[in-house]
């Protein structure tokens, strides 16, 4: 067990509001990461975090930002929550051996109607 | 277009059966990793391999990673209806500490 929290763990919003999303890791790891999940796309990174306020974008960032004031929490925030955002969004940390491999938490799932 | 292209994209096989599922890319990668999600939870690593050519056995599950470092397969003897699940492969390039994954394979194994 990673100690791995995410909230909420389901979340229904309206188009146009902004919507934020936690990630709590117990494990104090220097490597965070936002992806989501949509049916025949795997998981696609949005941002990670490599460090206290240290961001950076991923393959799918456009509409999302992050913030990392703490090693154990990266929160994801919709300005402004469209219907393309409707997904199951992942947090993950990297265990910290040589390869990058990763913990995941049980996922968000977001419906923006 | 994936870098990593997953096949097949959905697999239906009866208990007992083997399988296989793949993993390719144009690109070399520094490490491969397997994972498997059950619904409603997140993906569980299941292996990792680092050196072309090298198998790795888990159990029933076997994992071979390719002489060049561009793709990789996972192989299941005698299917149980507990290997049901969405199957990810996911590549390290090796650089910023990010992986990259595959579409994923569900498995479906009826009893």
């Amino acid at each position: 067990d990673a100690g791995i929290t995410q909230s909420p763990r389901h979340k229904v919003t309206e188009t146009g509001t902004p919507v934020t999303l936690r990630c709590h890791q117990t494990e104090n790891h220097r490597y965070m990461y936002w992806y989501r999940q949509d049916p025949g796309h795997g998981l696609r990174l949005i941002h990670y975090s490599y460090g206290v306020k240290d961001t950076d974008k991923g393959e799918v960032s456009d509409g999302y930002s992050v913030s990392r004031s703490k090693t154990e929490d990266f929160l994801l925030t919709l300005e402004s929550a469209t219907s393309s955002q409707t997904s199951v969004y992942f947090c993950a940390i990297t265990g910290g051996s040589d390869y990058n491999e990763q913990f995941f938490g049980p996922g968000t799932r977001l419906t923006v109607l | 277009t994936q870098l990593l292209e997953q096949s097949p994209q959905f697999l239906s096989i009866q208990e007992g059966e083997n399988l296989t599922v793949y993993c390719n890319s144009s690109s070399v990668f520094s490490s491969l990793q397997w994972y498997r999600q059950e619904p409603g939870e997140g993906p569980v690593l299941l292996v990792t391999v680092v050196t072309g050519g090298e198998v790795k056995k888990l159990k029933r599950l076997t994992f071979q990673f390719g002489d060049a470092r561009k793709d990789s397969s996972l192989h299941i003897t005698a299917a149980q209806t507990g290997d049901t699940g969405l199957y990810l492969c996911a590549g390290d390039r090796g650089y910023g500490n990010k992986l990259v994954f595959g579409a994923g394979t569900i498995l479906r194994v009826k009893s």
